[in-house]
């Protein structure tokens, strides 16, 4: 199946760990992102990439950091997690222009940090 | 820069009966405009877009969405609700990167919550 998958559906982890998201999408498509969904439901974008180049919201904190070992793959790692984090996180991708096409998103990742 | 407002933070309406969904927004080039669904623990499902054109566009599970610009707004609308159309809807705004930087991409709104009673 065509699609934005990511691993794993849930995550629960103690405070002060590092955890590792992984996302991939088999459509060819020429950006991917990562969203941070909190418990009001509302969506903030944490980074944008593609092959050239990485866009980080400034507001997200430097524990945060996506790495992508190829055009298919953004994975999202996480440092010294801490209770704000709990939240779902959505990756998504796009073809070029996605003010245009929009995004599809993959079915999230709800991390719970205890 | 661009901006979504879905007024609505919770609709209740009777399985049946038909549904209007709010969403205006805030740019200033033509926008392109989309409705997504998210159902209880899945990820954003596209609905429907707007790129120009006829403005009556039609979308999947029986969704329509009209954009208006004088009033700017992109209101979502099904003739009669399922239950299983209970999820949460996001408006969303697609907006070429700024000149100040960011990422091309799109705005969404704060969701609107779809309750169906029985």
């Amino acid at each position: 199946d065509t699609a934005v998958s990511q691993t794993p559906k849930y995550l629960v982890t103690q405070m002060g760990n590092d955890k590792s998201i992984k996302c991939e999408q088999n459509l060819g498509h020429d950006t991917m992102y990562w969203y941070k969904q909190d418990s009001k439901k509302f969506l903030k974008i944490m980074f944008s990439y593609n092959n050239k180049e990485l866009i980080i919201n400034e507001t997200v904190p430097n524990r945060f950091s996506p790495k992508s070992p190829d055009k298919a793959h953004l994975n999202l790692h996480i440092n010294s997690l801490e209770l704000g984090d709990s939240a779902v996180y959505f990756c998504a991708s796009s073809k070029r222009a996605a003010y245009v096409y929009g995004y599809t998103f993959g079915s999230g990742t709800r991390l719970t940090v205890v | 820069a661009q901006s979504v407002t879905q007024p609505d933070i919770h609709i209740t309406v009777s399985e049946g009966a038909s549904l209007e969904l709010r969403c205006n927004y805030s740019y200033g080039a033509t926008p392109y405009l989309f409705w997504y669904v998210q159902s209880p623990g899945q990820g954003l499902q596209l609905l429907l877009k707007y790129f120009s054109g006829d403005t009556l566009v039609q979308g999947i599970k029986g969704f329509e969405a009209e954009f208006k610009r004088s009033q700017s707004s992109f209101n979502l609308r099904k003739p009669s609700v399922h239950w299983s159309d209970a999820a949460e809807y996001f408006c969303a705004v697609g907006a070429q990167r700024s000149s100040g930087g960011g990422a091309d991409g799109l705005t969404f709104g704060k969701g609107t919550h779809l309750i169906i009673q029985p």
